[in-house]
């Protein structure tokens, strides 16, 4: 099956830096990649996505980067805020039968932004 | 509209009872999955429903866990016999059901098995 490695476990940056997070995937036939932001406390919610035939997104201060051939994507956040501070989860997803997909998720990045 | 809700959002238990986990999707979202967030780690995929069925069930770690959806909309996650290591926040999600709808969580609910 699939397996999503995401470094760093920790991370911790002064406010206005950038942060990157990065995630590998092993299966080929993964097609959709997600990114979800977790507070402390509170619900998984999507923040961006990419799809693999794009090899770039951008929405604001986020972008996510794709390399098929290498099987990595990353998660870039410039200008880091507070309010940054979260748990984010990167996942490769596999079709599901009835036209969905099924996450496997990386085990998480702890981002702290510090004032 | 009305997001995912969960209930309880928390139960204690002891160990080998069993319990219910309930979801309610957003209304009109064919897709619904469950998945289990033990600390300090991802979310682990348990099920995955599409309609009424169930095509993917790959991920229950035992034949102590099952799940079943009714009417379309709302769905019980069952543990059997309760074990510790079962202790762990249980994740409701919904879609569209498309290929890339985007799954809307429920808050979860935490159980703690003593």
């Amino acid at each position: 099956g699939e397996n999503v490695e995401q470094h760093p476990s920790t991370l911790s940056v002064q406010e206005g830096d950038s942060a990157v997070i990065k995630c590998t995937y092993s299966d080929s036939a993964s097609n959709y990649f997600p990114w979800y932001k977790q507070e402390l406390g509170k619900r998984p919610q999507l923040i961006i996505d990419i799809r693999s035939n794009v090899g770039e997104k951008k929405d604001q201060r986020i972008a996510v980067t794709l390399n098929k051939t290498a099987k990595h994507f990353s998660l870039h956040i410039t200008e880091t805020q507070p309010e940054d501070s979260a748990v984010y989860f990167c996942a490769a997803t596999r079709g599901a039968p009835g036209g969905s997909y099924i996450p496997t998720f990386g085990r998480g990045t702890s981002l702290i932004v510090h004032p | 509209g009305a997001g995912v809700s969960q209930s309880p959002s928390n139960k204690v238990t002891e160990k080998g009872k069993d319990v219910e986990l309930r979801c309610d999707p957003i209304s009109g979202h064919t897709a619904l999955y469950w998945y289990r967030q033990s600390l300090g780690q991802g979310l682990e995929f348990l099920i995955y429903f599409q309609g009424n069925s169930a095509p993917d069930k790959s991920g229950l770690p035992s034949d102590r866990f099952s799940a079943e959806r009714t009417g379309g909309s709302v769905s019980t996650l069952t543990i059997q016999r309760t074990q510790q290591e079962d202790s762990a926040v249980y994740l409701c999600a919904s879609s569209r059901g498309g290929v890339w709808d985007e799954q809307y969580f429920g808050p979860g609910t935490r159980l703690t098995v003593t």
